[in-house]
Order: structure tokens, then C-alpha cells, then sequence
């Protein structure tokens, strides 16, 4: 069984500040890990995702990610927050079932942006 | 091009009542998934259908859902009779399955009260 956790449904930070966004998980196989990002009232859009390859990934609008097998973590970082990073984060995992990728997601992370 | 599209968007309805979902995935997507998102039990994959097949359903909480995927490019989840506990925000989601990394789209969502 596969499983994400994410430590923190709420974390807020200062526009400019770093965000730190964390995320364990759970697999008894290699995992494939996820971000996902979704805003108000709006579908899941993806942020990044880890493949096996680079363990430092990039993704979009600035966010990066470090898988860490020994800590089995999978954390979100930004350098630097900005107003429009304000949404709720989700990490989802998956592992090799065959014919389609089932990802389990996390409980999620509200970020709040203040100024 | 188009994204995955849901509709309707939101829907309110009475208990007893038959609820139905649609879903178009993205033109050339081979899998198709359908998830719930409530605060209580966050994201769940209800259903997942590759080539128009169901593949796993046991994420379907009990026999009033029931989901179908007539064609490659129409899919329904319906809920009969509806409960006030389903109230919920459906979402659609389609990816090309030729492997673990294809990244799911989801769809806006419908968002479902059941009064």
C-alpha cells in the first residue's frame, strides 16, 4: 500500500519569505511522487513531479522539490512566496499497478500569503 | 485546446433524487478518472476506466454510484438515490496511460448539494 502524509493543513507565510510545504510518504516499492496545486474553486493542476531521475525537481512558477529516500520525504520549497501562491498544495503518489497511473493524494496544505 | 470538461458545474438537488455527472476527458487521453473532494476524507479516486474499461471501482462508496464510459470521449458518474452526505466536489481527470509518469488533467469540478 502507498501512502502520503503532509504535516501542517494550514501553514502562512510573508510575501517574500521561503515556503516550505512537507511531505512523506509511504511505499514498499519506488515511488513516483506528485505536487499538485489547486486554486478557489478551480481543478488540480500540476506543480512538478518526481521520476526517478533528478532527485531535485523544478516544476512551475518557481517551486522546486528534493526527493529524499532516506527521510522519505518529498518537500515543496519556493524561495520566495508571492500573493498569487495563496491555494492549497496536495502530494500524491503512485506506484506501478499496470495499466494506469492511480495516484494517492495527501489531506493537502492551505498556504496563506500575507503581506 | 480544450481541457477536460465537466458539467454541470454545480448542481443542487433534494435527497432521493438521481444526480448525473459528465465528463469529457482531453481528445486522446486513454484513462479516465473520477474523484471526490469533501473536507472530511479530502480527495479520493472513486473509479478509473482505461480504454473506456473499468479498471478498479473500489474506491465507489456503495451501490447508489455507479459510473459508465460509453465512448472515449463521454463519461458519467450517478449517484441514486442522492443522500446529503454526498455532497461533495466531483472532479474528472484524464491522462494518456503509456506508463506511470503521464500526468493527470483534471476537469473544474461539480460541485454537489444534496439537501
Amino acid at each position: 500500500a502507498q501512502s502520503v502524509t503532509q504535516l501542517g493543513s494550514h501553514v502562512s507565510v510573508s510575501e517574500g519569505a521561503l515556503v516550505l510545504l512537507r511531505c512523506n510518504y509511504s511505499s514498499s516499492v519506488p515511488p513516483y511522487l506528485f505536487w499538485y496545486v489547486q486554486y478557489p474553486n478551480q481543478g488540480l493542476q500540476l506543480l512538478l513531479k518526481y521520476t526517478s531521475a533528478a532527485t531535485l525537481v523544478k516544476g512551475i512558477n518557481g517551486f522546486e522539490a528534493e526527493f529524499k529516500k532516506s527521510e522519505t520525504s518529498f518537500h515543496l520549497t519556493k524561495p520566495s512566496a508571492h500573493m498569487s501562491d495563496a491555494a492549497e498544495y496536495f502530494c500524491a503518489v503512485t506506484t506501478p499497478t499496470g495499466t494506469a497511473s492511480k495516484l494517492t493524494f495527501g489531506t493537502g496544505t492551505r498556504l496563506q500569503v500575507t503581506l | 485546446d480544450a481541457g477536460v470538461i465537466q458539467s454541470p458545474r454545480h448542481e443542487v438537488t433534494e435527497m432521493g433524487q438521481e444526480v448525473t455527472l459528465r465528463c469529457k476527458p482531453i481528445s486522446g487521453h486513454n484513462s479516465l478518472f473520477w474523484y471526490r473532494q469533501t473536507m472530511m476524507r479530502g480527495l479520493e479516486l472513486l473509479i478509473y476506466f482505461n480504454n473506456n474499461v473499468p479498471i478498479d471501482d473500489s474506491g465507489m462508496p456503495e451501490d447508489r454510484f455507479s459510473a459508465k464510459m460509453p465512448n472515449a470521449s463521454f463519461s458519467t458518474l450517478k449517484i441514486q438515490p442522492s443522500e446529503p452526505r454526498d455532497s461533495a466536489v466531483y472532479f474528472c481527470a484524464s491522462n494518456v496511460a503509456g506508463g506511470l509518469l503521464d500526468t493527470q488533467y483534471f476537469g473544474p469540478g461539480t460541485r454537489l448539494t444534496v439537501l
